[in-house]
């Protein structure tokens, strides 16, 4: 199986300032014929499902705040806030869907410093 | 509006089985797939498996074949979820997702369910 790595496994970052999540897949999950990466972002808070932030490793979705981007390629990715606000206290979980079986991050879970 | 609401809470005894109900809005299933996950308390996320409904074969995860057992109804825009042999470290919530489709291949998942608690114990 494709192993999902995120790093660090928990971030504080003050109100304002950027917050930095990474993501190393075992494999690439570059799919070289459409030059895709097979790369999602989601958002989870407490007692909620998921959210969809960030598909094809940087393609936000529709009604995403700007301040989140998603950007690299392969095997190494990473998920930005540009400026914290209170609302993005969550955990964030990275997930290919490129090699069955579909894998996951273990999270980061993102506080308020 | 996208739906996807899931059936109730259970607890089942270890040994037993379990099928939770994923209903759909309607026309989900004529264009997206559904992938079942699941997410034991205060852990991550772990596919167990998905369903394109208008090619009908699912895809398993190989840690939970032989267990599971992923199925669409497209008359009622129903997917189900079996798990059988239960044992305590099945006790997780089980999310039902709807997943866009490519070549009519499962791709990423946009929307998921409210989640079912399973509770497995004696």
């Amino acid at each position: 199986d494709v192993v999902m790595s995120q790093s660090p496994d928990s971030l504080a970052v003050s109100l304002g300032e950027r917050a930095t999540i990474n993501c190393k897949s075992s494999q690439s999950v570059l799919y070289s014929s459409t030059s895709k990466n097979y790369l999602a972002w989601y958002q989870q808070k407490p007692g909620q499902p998921p959210k969809l932030l960030i598909s094809w490793a940087s393609t936000r979705e529709s009604g995403v705040p700007d301040r989140f981007s998603g950007s690299g390629s392969g095997t190494d990715f990473t998920l930005t806030i540009s400026s914290l606000q209170a609302e993005d206290v969550a955990v964030y979980f990275c997930h290919q869907y490129f090699y069955s079986p579909f894998t996951f991050g273990q999270g980061t879970n993102l506080e308020i410093k | 509006q996208v739906r996807l609401v899931q059936s109730g809470p259970e607890v089942k005894a270890p040994g037993s089985s379990v099928t939770v109900s994923c209903k759909a809005s309607v026309g989900t299933f004529v264009k997206y797939g559904i992938s079942w996950v699941r997410q034991p308390p205060g852990q991550g996320l772990e596919w167990m498996g998905g369903i394109v409904p208008i090619i009908g074969s699912p895809n398993y995860a190989q840690k939970i074949q032989g267990r599971v057992t992923i199925t669409a109804d497209e008359s009622t825009s129903t997917s189900y979820m079996e798990l059988s042999s239960l044992r305590s470290d099945d006790t997780a919530v089980y999310y039902c997702a709807r997943v866009l489709v490519s070549n009519h291949h499962l791709t990423v998942i946009d929307y998921w369910g409210q989640g079912t608690l399973v509770t497995v114990s004696s």
